[in-house]
């Protein structure tokens, strides 16, 4: 599997603040990628990146942004942090677009 | 709209016995599925794949039969065992031309339970 670190894994902040998630891989994968779990919803797209500097919405893109500066970092920006942003957020790698994808072990992000 | 259905929440087999998870479509332009299995608080790990211009493929007790016509994958575990409970997440792409694939597009996913 490919090495995906997420960081942190665990948080709790209240509505109103900044939130940023960073996902780390030491794969050299081109694309990255940001996914939301929740209850009923499965996994839903955030942001992609196909490479530094380049970044796509996905699904559920608002009240989100995303920033990589380099190819092995992708950073998941919550500009103001709203309860439904409650959820377990997933990083994952790949080295094509739309096939195989690797997942990092998760953030589950509370916000009061 | 869901273009990636699984419509079963959940599944209870005995072990032994064979596990079916179904997984329907509605974006005829899909030609690339993947099934993810997903244990409690650990990220997915991918299981299998088949593109369109196959009908079935086989990893040891794994199986995915694809039927384009009814836009219907199933994933099959033979035999099934206690360490397959997790939740399976179906996926789905489609081929962009020089562009590669599309993002995937997952379904809720189903629960199995195997039990002793």
């Amino acid at each position: 599997d490919a090495g995906i670190t997420q960081s942190p894994r665990h948080k709790v902040t209240e509505t109103g603040t900044p939130v940023t998630l960073r996902c780390h891989q030491t794969e050299n994968h081109r694309y990255m990628y940001w996914y939301r779990q929740d209850p009923g919803h499965g996994l839903r797209l955030i942001h992609y990146s196909y490479g530094v500097k380049d970044t796509d919405k996905g699904e559920v893109s608002d009240g989100y942004s995303v920033s990589r500066s380099k190819t092995e970092d992708f950073l998941l920006t919550l500009e103001s942090a709203t309860s439904s942003q409650t959820s377990v957020y997933f990083c994952a790698t790949g080295a094509y677009r739309g096939e195989t994808q690797y997942f990092g072990p998760g953030t589950r992000l509370l916000v009061l | 709209d869901q273009q990636v259905k699984q419509n079963s929440p959940s599944l209870s087999v005995q072990e032994g016995r064979i596990s079916i998870l179904n997984c329907d479509y509605t974006n005829s332009m899909f030609d690339y599925f993947l099934w993810y299995k997903k244990y409690p608080a650990e990220g997915p790990t991918f299981l299998i794949s088949i593109s369109s211009i196959k009908d079935k493929n086989e990893d040891g007790r794994f199986t995915v039969f694809l039927n384009k016509s009814a836009k219907h994958l199933s994933l099959h575990i033979v035999p099934s065992q206690p360490g397959d409970s997790a939740v399976y997440f179906c996926a789905a792409s489609e081929s962009m031309g020089n562009s590669g694939y599309s993002t995937l597009t997952f379904g809720k996913g189903t629960m199995l339970l195997v039990s002793p």
